[in-house]
């Protein structure tokens, strides 16, 4: 079946970067986009942005434009989300969801990153 | 960047009641427009695409509505499954912008 299977919780300093992967498995991986949306606790979701995992494109949200980098590894099957100088307000939950035509079908289990000295 | 406003932003209802979201976009999004559910400790599902499209395996007592910047999400006859935080989102331009979203709970 279709699944994405992301890593495992992470606790990071403040200032520290944090690389969380995504792993595709049931489709073919070059077929749909992966977005990457993140949920602070008690909070709404905010969309970070994409990676083409067939061009290795990507399209980032203005907010984080500076700080994150999403990256692809065709040979695995896998995405990468990368976000650097984390502060506190970077405690979130990250979603990872593969998207074609405009809508996410499949998410990830989510990954939580806590963001604490 | 297009802004998203759900309301009622939290409502309280009734197994068997007919329940009505609404979701307004800042602009006029033509009917790219989703709607997810999600519940406590798990990742969102799709519900509704491209504004009324059911996703494949949601119950039909779901149906979206709308089109340019007006949008519903209606579930007919509220089942003890559904209580839950809904959001709309916007696939009109990035960023794909999300509602706050809506906290369906029971009365």
């Amino acid at each position: 079946q279709v699944q994405l299977v992301q890593s495992g919780a992470e606790v990071k300093k403040p200032g520290a970067s944090v690389k969380v992967s995504c792993e595709a498995s049931g489709y073919t991986f070059t077929d749909y986009y992966i977005h990457w949306v993140r949920q602070a606790p008690g909070q709404g979701l905010e969309w970070m942005g994409w990676v083409s995992p067939n061009s290795g494109g990507t399209n980032y949200a203005q907010k984080f434009q500076d700080r994150v980098t999403m990256t692809r590894d065709t040979s695995i099957r896998t995405a990468y989300m990368e976000l650097s100088t984390l502060i506190s307000d970077d405690t979130a939950v990250y979603y990872c969801a593969r998207d074609r035509a405009g809508y996410s079908s499949t998410w990830g289990q989510g990954t939580l990153v806590t963001v604490s000295s | 960047d297009i802004q998203m406003t759900q309301s009622p932003s939290s409502l309280s209802a009734s197994v068997g009641d007919r329940v009505t979201i609404t979701c307004r976009a800042s602009q006029s999004i033509n009917a790219y427009l989703n709607w997810y559910q999600q519940k406590p400790g798990k990742a969102p599902k799709l519900l509704i695409y491209a504004a009324s499209s059911l996703q494949s395996g949601v119950p039909s007592r779901f149906s979206g509505s709308g089109s340019g910047t007006d949008f519903t999400l209606t579930i007919s006859s509220l089942q003890p499954e559904d209580f839950a935080t809904y959001y709309c989102q916007q696939s009109y331009s990035a960023p794909r912008t999300f509602g706050q979203g809506s906290k369906l709970e029971i009365k």
